[in-house]
């Protein structure tokens, strides 16, 4: 089981950009491929993007293609999302989650708390 | 990509009562479906993977079913702390992965 926060969210103006990170703790974070999920208001959740153990393998939505950056750091245990271009469909709580296996084919175990993200003027 | 579609948008259901949540997928996710829970201003939570496997600490009143392309998740006696809103999910296919729409549970 891997703690997760979240930290960085904020209010932004359309256009503008944020990064937001997710600091891990209590497991081996190397070992767990990292996502971001977010959720607008009262609405689902909907997957963002997805980094793999050591970075070889990125997946994006194409709702945030070209737009959002997914990094890590394994040495400080932490998760990045770089957001640009930022719109207000962007709006939502971001969460990172990790998944766990080697075949990636698994769920998503642990979530953090999540950090707002508001875009609007 | 997987659409996945749950059922009912919303489930009324009394405290001790048994509710049963439908998820149907797009195509064959075979049994990689998950269910989470996610109770109000709190994150998600993992209760079933593989279609019917309990996550660590999830209760046993929660029952996972189902293969391919449609998937049951069953509440039996419904407590207070059981009224949230589930959201299953495919990781057969991916990228993406992806979620229902969500069933909330609520007190009748």
């Amino acid at each position: 089981e891997v703690q997760l926060v979240e930290s960085g969210g904020g209010l932004v103006k359309p256009g503008g950009s944020l990064r937001l990170s997710c600091a891990a703790s209590g497991s081996t974070f190397s070992s767990y491929s990292m996502n971001w999920v977010r959720q607008a208001p009262g609405k689902g959740l909907e997957w963002v993007a997805s980094i793999s153990t050591s970075s070889s393998r990125i997946y994006y939505a194409d709702s945030v293609k070209g737009r959002f950056t997914i990094s890590r750091d394994n040495a400080k245990n932490s998760l990045y999302l770089q957001m640009s271009s930022l719109r207000a469909e962007d709006t939502a709580v971001y969460y990172c989650a990790s998944r766990h296996c080697t075949d990636g084919v698994c769920p998503f175990d642990d979530w953090g708390q999540g950090t707002l993200v508001t875009v609007s003027s | 990509e997987r659409v996945m579609t749950q059922s009912p948008a919303t489930l009324s259901v009394s405290p001790g009562e048994g509710a049963t949540l439908s998820c149907r997928a797009s195509q064959s996710v075979s049994s990689n479906l998950a269910w989470y829970q996610q109770r109000p201003g709190q994150a998600p939570r993992l209760l079933i993977y593989g279609a019917s496997t309990r996550a660590t600490g999830i209760p046993a009143r929660f029952t996972g079913s189902g293969s391919g392309t449609e998937f049951t998740l069953t509440i039996s006696s419904l407590q207070s702390e059981d009224f949230a809103v589930y959201y299953c999910q495919q990781y057969n296919n991916w990228p993406p992965w992806t979620f229902g729409q969500g069933t909330k549970v609520e007190i009748k």
